[in-house]
């Protein structure tokens, strides 16, 4: 059993629309990351959180550690943001992340 | 800096060679983790490894499948006789201080 979920699993949206990606997770934890990967491309990480809220640009995480929840935002969506957007969970050992399943995001112009 | 360079981009093998994975951490990182990523799967990690040990390899599979982080030069993933289900994509990637970065992985293709 996957100890992280994702949702949605697949996501399409028009050029503009405001995009919202959840990331819940089961254990306790000392970091949730979210990761970005293009097709056929490499990872990139956009977010370490490990309280609260951070902006970089467009996008905005946030994470409520009480409810074990985490999600993404994408603020004016542009078709370049087109990508798998993948939650990831540090569980305090700093040996190891475990990955969703990613949420695949489609912007169509 | 240059990130965690991977290379080759992309392989190919066939059923039975070995594949050899190279690594190189961001400057300043010694720690390096790899990943696998199986087609329409996530990813999974794989092993943890420190210059000259490697401390987590709870990932790997049993057989066929090591790694190593020498002291100099890049960490390298090995894969003997490698068989179809091995076709992935494989990532490593390198903590510090500031973080941990990806790099942009392995395409592995056994035919």
């Amino acid at each position: 059993k996957n100890e992280v979920e994702q949702s949605p699993q697949n996501l399409t949206a028009q050029e503009g629309e405001f995009i919202t990606i959840n990331c819940s997770y089961s254990v306790g934890i000392s970091a949730l990351h979210w990761l970005q990967q293009h097709p056929g491309g490499g990872i990139v990480s956009l977010f370490m959180l490990s309280s609260g809220k951070k902006k970089h640009g467009r996008l905005i995480a946030t994470i409520n550690i009480q409810e074990k929840h985490s999600s993404l935002h994408i603020t004016a969506s542009h078709p370049r943001d087109s990508a798998v957007y993948i939650c990831a969970y540090d569980p305090n050992t700093g040996n190891q992340f475990y990955f969703g399943t990613g949420t695949s995001l489609t912007v169509i112009p | 800096n240059a990130g965690v360079m991977q290379n080759p981009r992309h392989l190919v093998r066939r059923r039975g060679q070995e594949a050899r994975l190279r690594c190189s951490p961001m400057k300043g990182h010694s720690h390096v983790y790899w990943y696998r990523q199986l087609p329409e799967e996530g990813l999974k990690f794989m092993v943890y490894l420190q210059k000259e040990n490697i401390i987590d390899e709870s990932g790997m599979p049993k057989e066929r499948f090591s790694a190593e982080f020498p002291k100099e030069g890049p960490s390298i993933l090995r894969i003997q006789q490698v068989v179809r289900g091995d076709s992935a994509a494989y990532f490593c990637a390198s903590s510090g201080y500031y973080g941990y970065t990806f790099g942009s992985g392995t395409r592995l293709t056994v035919v």
